[in-house]
């Protein structure tokens, strides 16, 4: 069975600080990666996609940076955080084009 | 570009009750339609998926249908219980290009009262 990773589970960090967050997939060779951000009380919106090693394409600018280094791991960074950045980042997988799966997520506020 | 508009933002029922959530879509593509759930402080869940071929989805007691003539689908669920509450989201799939895309809805927060 698979199984999608998220580490940290939370984060509290200050504006102009870095952040990195990470995605693991376990038990699926090569699957599709995508990031995903809510707003507290929102709707998901894609923010990455990532198809294959080493190659991540960007769906919303969002002054964060994503890559994958690994064919089962996924990182969503930036160097400078802002105070719009807090919310819940989520990770997610899909088989090719089938339906997308989603991790538990990281709940990052930014003070 | 595709979008999804759900407009029921907030759902209160009693248990035993019938729950019936719309959702439209605009898209130029044939779609395929999911509907998924999340609970407080965890991930989505998917909880059913509608393509134009099959017209139906079934699964943990709940339904969900599309119309191609008005472009909706809709969850319903014939007896709800208090472990149902949580956002529903429905979401619309187009894999054009190279981006297996889903377009959200905004979520509709389902209270269910024992």
């Amino acid at each position: 069975a698979q199984t999608i990773h998220q580490w940290p589970v939370a984060e509290i960090k200050a504006v102009g600080s870095p952040l990195s967050l990470g995605c693991t997939i376990k038990g699926k060779s090569s699957p599709n990666l995508y990031w995903y951000w809510q707003a507290t009380g929102g709707t998901l919106q894609q923010l990455f996609y990532s198809i294959t090693v080493g190659q991540v394409e960007s769906v919303v600018q969002l002054n964060l940076s994503a890559s994958r280094p690994k064919d089962d791991q996924f990182i969503l960074s930036t160097e400078k955080l802002l105070l719009s950045h807090s919310g819940f980042y989520l990770c997610a997988w899909s088989q090719q084009y089938a339906e997308q799966f989603f991790g538990p997520g990281t709940r990052l506020t930014v003070l | 570009g595709d979008s999804v508009t759900q407009k029921q933002g907030q759902v209160t029922l009693s248990e035993d009750d019938f729950l019936f959530i719309n959702c439209t879509y605009s898209t130029t593509t044939y779609p395929t339609l999911f509907w998924y759930v999340q609970y407080p402080g965890q991930g989505p869940q998917l909880l059913l998926k509608v393509t134009t071929a099959n017209n139906k989805g079934i699964s943990r007691g709940f339904e969900a249908t599309y119309d191609k003539g008005t472009t909706s689908f809709h969850l319903q669920k014939a007896s709800v219980q208090e472990s149902d509450s949580a956002v529903y989201f429905c979401a619309l799939f187009n894999s054009g290009g190279s981006n297996a895309k889903l377009t959200f809805g905004k979520g509709t927060k389902l209270s269910v009262k024992s």
